[in-house]
């Protein structure tokens, strides 16, 4: 099967820290990688999609500057959370698209619970 | 309107019972559809596609209904570790970008 794999799986930080979080495919090279963000009892919301080698695309109301996403190669993207703050503690969930056969789909990595303190 | 919509629940349920999510999406364009579950603070993790033909695995039938846009999922015979969020997600078009719904809760008792 498709493994997904994310570091760290939680991390505490001081507000004003900037935390790295990375998302790897680990047996497959993924051509798309979105990164989501869930808040408690919420859904899954889409931050931005990334592709190896080129610009992520945001959603609206996600800032770019905020959020730095950095996906070098097809195995790898990473997410930079600047300048953290309590609202941006969160669980940040990675996907990776596979893509071929009859359908894309997407694996998921087991998340990143970040607490700002 | 929301893009995709899922009735929250819970679903309160006996083990053995038969139970259906619906999920309803705006978007007529969408293309692909997939059901995930997610256990409590747990990553998503795909339970099946949906197919146009529909499609079943084991216990779990899914049905796609173009004409009133919206999948089903249908579990039978719960078991108790059913017991989960249930989520839909309905991608567009080739950049295939997901809209992920807010999810169905399932409980499954004794």
């Amino acid at each position: 099967g498709a493994v997904v794999s994310q570091h760290p799986s939680w991390v505490i930080c001081k507000s004003g820290t900037s935390v790295k979080i990375e998302c790897r495919s680990l047996d497959f090279q993924a051509t798309t990688m979105f990164w989501y963000r869930q808040f408690p009892k919420q859904s899954l919301m889409l931050m931005a999609t990334s592709n190896e080698g080129s610009k992520a695309t945001y959603e609206q109301g996600v800032e770019k500057d905020k959020f730095l996403i950095n996906h070098a190669s097809l195995t790898l993207s990473t997410l930079t959370v600047t300048s953290a703050h309590p609202e941006d503690s969160s669980f940040y969930i990675c996907s990776a698209r596979r893509a071929g056969g009859n359908t894309d789909t997407q694996y998921f990595g087991p998340g990143t619970r970040l607490t700002v303190l | 309107r929301k893009e995709v919509e899922q009735d929250p629940g819970p679903f309160n349920v006996p083990e053995g019972a038969t139970v259906a999510f619906n999920c309803t999406y705006s978007n007529s364009a969408s293309q692909s559809f997939f059901w995930y579950r997610q256990d409590c603070r747990k990553e998503p993790k795909l339970l099946m596609s949906v197919y146009s033909s529909g499609n079943e695995d084991g216990r779990f039938t899914a049905q796609l209904n173009r004409a009133s846009q919206y999948i089903s999922l249908l579990i039978r015979d719960s078991k108790l570790s059913d017991s989960a969020t249930y989520l839909c997600v309905v991608a567009s078009g080739g950049s295939y970008i997901p809209t992920f719904g807010r999810g169905t809760s399932l409980i499954v008792h004794p």
